[in-house]
């Protein structure tokens, strides 16, 4: 199956609700970087985390990386309608190449 | 400050037609990336370049598919012959280097009747 799998596939919450997404992927990395999409656009960067690095934050939005676990995951606290949209994970892996492999994305819906 | 831009969005052609797609990267950006999104799907790797070079083409199929990115001008992704599978939206992102965060273009919409 392909690197940056996203689950859960889909996830409803409400407003004010706290809503989280991992992502696991199989080969060694240097980066992984969460993106965000509204529907028929383009990707928004929300964050970078290295593999050094475990946690990171930025706003609302609180990233964690486990390497020896292969995974990640983002959690968007205190949500709201706006963040309606799909989120994807994105692995750079640290040998085989410059490819960027993303999931399939976890589509996330934010009832007001 | 403009960011990727990409023309056009939308693109409608019969099939055996040329399709032409073009990204100009961030000002200062020389690595650029081609993607393709199905619907419902995530983003598959196609091909990545830097200037006048291609780097990595692995996830672009080996006929009709091309991809350039010239000392002036922007890049461009280049479908021969499409066919209906080609239909999909397609996205360019630049980079600094190869290891900084890749911005995204808003995608150019292919339709293949």
């Amino acid at each position: 199956s392909q690197q940056g799998e996203e689950d859960p596939q889909a996830l409803s919450i409400q407003e004010g609700e706290n809503a989280t997404m991992n992502c696991s992927y199989k080969t060694s990395i240097n980066n992984l970087q969460w993106y965000r999409q509204n529907s028929g656009r383009g990707l928004v960067h929300l964050i970078l985390i290295r593999s050094n690095e475990r946690e990171k934050h930025s706003g609302r939005l609180r990233v964690t990386l486990d390497t020896s676990k292969k995974s990640s995951s983002l959690l968007i606290t205190a949500s709201r309608a706006a963040d309606t949209a799909s989120y994807f994970c994105a692995t750079d892996a640290s040998t085989g190449g410059f490819k960027t492999i993303f999931g399939a994305g976890t589509r996330l819906f934010v009832k007001a | 400050n403009a960011g990727v831009m990409q023309n056009p969005r939308h693109l409608v052609r019969r099939r055996g037609q040329e399709a032409r797609l073009r990204c100009s990267p961030m000002k200062g950006h020389s690595h650029v990336y081609w993607y393709r999104q199905l619907p419902e799907e995530g983003l598959k790797f196609m091909v990545y370049l830097q200037k006048e070079n291609i780097i990595d083409e692995s996830g672009m199929p080996k006929e009709r598919f091309s991809a350039e990115f010239p000392k002036e001008g922007p890049s461009i992704l280049r479908i021969q012959q499409v066919v209906r599978g080609d239909s999909a939206a397609y996205f360019c992102a630049s980079s600094p280097t190869d290891e900084d965060t890749q911005y995204f273009g808003p995608g150019t919409r292919l339709t293949v009747l």
